[in-house]
């Protein structure tokens, strides 16, 4: 079965530096999403990524964070300058054209120190 | 009005036994309805969902009921086994922006 691929499953960061969070969709899909959970907490969205723009973000997504597809496969989730709330679980999500099936990585365990 | 409030925040139900999970959203505007089953260290993974349309769908031991003039929505999981044990989650979502707004999920043990 397809599957949406994050990458690394952990990663710590010091507090101020930048961050990259990797993801491959599935790759016939073309809606792409960015969600965290905070340890505990109910899943939150944060950034939904559509024929190479952002289509909707949320508050969360303040000028901190930034998205790209480099290369028509990856998806990128950049936050410029980590704070100590950052530390959650992000998960990356696709979906086909069309479809409202989305498909969740495993997620990238976040910690900022 | 994007909430989606769930409960239990926890249930415990003994195998065999039909555990029962509740959400009630206020957008009307809303369509779609899942279900997200999730494990420790993993993502959410679809379980069920659910189109106003109809009011009840039923795949295997799991069953979505759903209300629409009461804006409530419920999964049912009969013969609750221990695999079942895990967090659950109910989201919506309107034809706008696909974007899921998820209840606060639901801590389920079933015990042996």
């Amino acid at each position: 079965e397809p599957e949406v691929t994050q990458t690394p499953s952990h990663q710590v960061t010091q507090m101020g530096q930048e961050v990259i969070l990797r993801c491959v969709p599935i790759s016939n899909h073309l809606y792409f999403y960015w969600y965290r959970q905070i340890l505990g907490q109910k899943v939150e969205f944060l950034v939904s990524f559509y024929n190479n723009e952002i289509s909707e973000k949320s508050e969360i997504f303040d000028d901190q964070f930034s998205v790209e597809r480099p290369d028509g496969s990856n998806f990128t989730l950049k936050i410029r300058s980590t704070k100590l709330e950052d530390s959650a679980m992000y998960f990356c999500a696709s979906i086909p054209e069309g479809g409202y099936g989305y498909t969740f990585g495993s997620g990238t365990r976040l910690t900022v120190v | 009005q994007q909430q989606v409030k769930q409960s239990p925040q926890s249930l415990i139900v003994q195998k065999g036994g039909i555990s029962i999970i509740n959400c009630a959203y206020e957008n009307t505007a809303f369509d779609y309805f899942p279900w997200y089953q999730q494990f420790p260290g993993k993502g959410p993974a679809l379980l069920i969902a659910i189109r106003p349309d109809v009011s009840e769908k039923k795949e295997g031991r799991f069953t979505i009921s759903f209300n629409k003039s009461a804006k409530q929505f419920s999964l049912h999981i009969m013969d609750s086994q221990p695999g079942d044990s895990a967090t659950y989650f109910c989201a919506a979502a309107d034809n706008a922006g696909n974007m899921l707004t998820f209840g606060g999920g639901t801590r389920l043990m079933v015990k042996p």
